[in-house]
């Protein structure tokens, strides 16, 4: 069955970079794409970007110039990368499939605190 | 960015009454295929958000008939008939119309 999973460290210092793995079964990234969505906590959800199934990007403005999407085919794994991390930056990080959302990983919560 | 205005419902709802919470956009999600880009998700506490429907009103897998979208180009309505306890939580719209996607601010639904 379909299934994505976030991994990643709990917590990261400010101005450090966030780095997290979304592993995925029971589809092909080479067919589905795969975006990230984070959660502040008690607040509402924000899109952060995309990969395609053909390996292209698109992100969202407002984290453009600090986000950075990737995958490996071979291991069905995305890849988020985030520079210079500040406190707002604390939030469940998900992803999840298609330009649908039809299938999400549990979410993994990453704290921004010195 | 598109902007996605959700409204308010009268909590709490008594169960096995209808609740319809809205969603308006600051721009049509009509494509130029003809499909409405707008999805709704509920997000019960604690959990992952969960896909209801897509295409504005295109109920996802194994979702209860009881849930239906409807609207036009820039004002949606998602209807929850007969309410039950496992409804609770927080619904989202969201647009994938055009970059970036944006969701709405959400709606709470508490049940009496």
């Amino acid at each position: 069955q379909v299934q994505l999973k976030e991994s990643g460290p709990g917590l990261v210092q400010p101005s450090q970079t966030l780095s997290l793995t979304c592993t995925v079964s029971g589809f092909s990234l080479t067919s589905n794409s795969v975006s990230w969505v984070r959660q502040p906590p008690g607040k509402g959800l924000e899109w952060m970007g995309a990969i395609w199934s053909g390996g292209s990007t698109d992100y969202n403005s407002a984290l453009k110039s600090r986000l950075s999407i990737s995958r490996d085919t071979s291991k069905s794994q995305v890849f988020l990368k985030m520079n210079s991390l500040q406190t707002e930056d604390t939030a469940i990080y998900f992803c999840t499939r298609g330009r649908s959302f039809d299938y999400w990983g549990q979410g993994v919560m990453v704290t921004v605190s010195s | 960015d598109i902007v996605m205005t959700q409204g308010v419902l009268p909590n709490p709802v008594p169960s096995g009454e209808s609740a319809s919470i809205t969603c308006r956009s600051s721009k049509s999600l009509v494509y130029k295929d003809g499909k409405t880009y707008l999805n709704w998700f509920l997000q019960r506490p604690g959990q992952s958000p969960q896909l209801l429907t897509y295409w504005m009103s295109t109920r996802a897998s194994g979702v209860s008939d009881r849930f239906s979208g409807s609207g036009s180009g820039t004002y949606f309505t998602l209807k929850i008939s007969r309410v039950r306890a496992e409804d609770a939580g927080v619904y989202y719209c969201q647009q994938v119309r055009e970059y970036p996607w944006t969701f709405g601010g959400g709606t709470k639904l508490e049940l009496k």
